[in-house]
């Protein structure tokens, strides 16, 4: 299986700060690569999909890079709602295997 | 609107049979691709498998051996059976479409329903 891991594991900011959240896999999955959101007893939300296009609806505040191996979510000016939980997952073969979260709390 | 919901049993016993249902409306099952997703503390979220709307199907290798996902898109919905359910099994359940286009990401998911496996 692919080993997803993203860091970090939680970060602190402020309404209006730049986050960059980071996902790494243990092999390349090219750019089978997508971002969730995530709030309290609620589903996971598609942000990013084939790790660089904006889902349908999501603000371009929310932006995707990287292939191979390493990905980087970038929120460019943090709101209010952005605090949650943020999952990256691959799908680039079976399982399709989804990081261990990072948590966005504010400061 | 395209909306998933999740029905079944809540609360099962060890090595009982977990049968859940995904009812969609606003899309047809035999149109995309379609998921199942659990969430636990333990294991974080976990892919369990996905079916085509030809029938075909693909499992996580932990599971496969226990696995079910099948389709009725005559009455429009998907399920999942999980035999001899333990209480590593216990966690939320989620069905999701694989977007088309989307390369193979959910983008739309239903509510969520607990399973909980207790004696």
């Amino acid at each position: 299986d692919i080993q997803m891991t993203q860091s970090p594991s939680s970060v602190s900011a402020s309404v209006g700060d730049r986050v960059a959240i980071t996902c790494r896999a243990s092999q390349g999955v090219s750019t089978w690569l997508a971002w969730y959101q995530q709030k309290p007893g609620t589903a996971p939300k598609l942000l990013i999909y084939g790790a660089s296009s904006l889902q349908s609806g999501v603000p371009s505040r929310f932006s995707g890079s990287g292939s191979g191996t390493e990905f980087t979510l970038t929120i460019s000016s943090l709101q209010p709602e952005d605090f949650a939980t943020y999952y990256c997952q691959q799908t680039n073969s079976f399982p399709n295997t989804f990081g261990q979260g990072t948590k966005l709390e504010i400061k | 609107q395209v909306q998933l919901q999740e029905s079944g049993p809540g609360l099962l016993k060890p090595s009982e049979t977990l049968s859940l249902t995904c009812s969609v409306s606003g899309a047809s099952t035999s149109t995309y691709y379609w998921s199942w997703i659990r969430q636990s503390p333990e294991k974080g979220l976990e892919w369990i498998g996905h079916i085509y709307n030809s029938g075909d199907t693909n499992y996580n290798p932990s599971l496969k051996r226990r696995v079910t996902i099948s389709i009725d898109t005559s009455k429009n919905q998907f399920s999942l059976r999980l035999n001899s359910v333990t209480a590593a099994d216990t966690a939320v359940y989620y069905c999701a479409r694989v977007g088309s286009g989307h390369y193979d990401a959910c983008d739309v998911w239903g509510q969520g329903t607990k399973v909980i496996v207790s004696s």
